[in-house]
């Protein structure tokens, strides 16, 4: 089975580009999240989904940054414009949100390495 | 509110020592708890989990055990290889039923042979 689908796998922009990232979750999956990590901040959920729709963005820095979840099998998060302090991994995963849904367990993507000069 | 603290790293072993990672929670209710591991330009994948008081999770050698009483889920392995060296995160799923993982800060252990 495939797993959760990042893309770019690296990006490296100036300050003030828009960045997109992308991401496919597992089919089936109907949970997403967002993560970003850093050194200093280490793993924080920025965003996540169930059945396509936001239920807590709390984790979102600011206005730059945004999400969407257009269908079950893509979201995007869009930093637009770009600042250095931005630069880190971010990581998307899936998980299914069936019965049990405490118990099963969230499957990441490898990651875009995201670099603001 | 709900939280986790593992011990703090780097742990720096030698090949075929003995591991134990300790994790503490916080949290109401009854979570399942997990442990993810990072290889080095990778993404997290479960280690393995446990989803109530004294069940014991195991995989590859590893396990670790849901102690309600000491809130505790410490990770161990017998005899540690140098394919161990990673980033060892423990997390847990609130009782509350919202799917979020909350992490703790993660430790890095390396093995030297």
């Amino acid at each position: 089975d495939a797993g959760v689908i990042q893309s770019p796998r690296h990006e490296v922009t100036e300050m003030g580009q828009e960045v997109t990232l992308r991401c496919k979750p597992i089919s089936g999956h109907n949970s997403l999240f967002w993560y970003r990590q850093t050194m200093m901040r280490g793993l924080e959920l920025l965003i996540y989904f169930n059945n396509n729709v936001p239920i807590d963005d709390s984790g979102m820095p600011e206005d730059r940054f945004s999400a969407k979840m257009p269908n079950a099998s893509f979201s995007t998060l869009k930093i637009q414009p770009s600042e250095p302090r931005d630069s880190a991994v971010y990581f998307c995963a899936s998980k299914s949100s069936g019965t049990g849904v405490n118990y099963q367990p969230q499957h990441f993507g490898d990651g875009t390495r995201l670099s603001i000069l | 509110g709900d939280s986790v603290t593992q011990m703090e790293g780097p742990v720096t072993l030698s090949e075929e020592a003995f591991l134990t990672i300790n994790c503490t929670y916080t949290a109401t209710g009854y979570p399942s708890l997990f442990w993810y591991v990072q290889y080095p330009g990778e993404g997290l994948q479960l280690l393995l989990k446990a989803t109530k008081a004294d069940d014991k999770g195991s995989n590859k050698g590893f396990e670790a055990t849901y102690r309600k009483e000491t809130t505790s889920f410490h990770l161990e392995k017998g005899s540690v290889q140098v394919s161990d060296s990673a980033v060892y995160f423990c997390a847990l799923t609130p009782s509350s039923n919202t799917g979020k993982l909350i992490f703790g800060q993660g430790t890095t252990l390396q093995v030297k042979p």
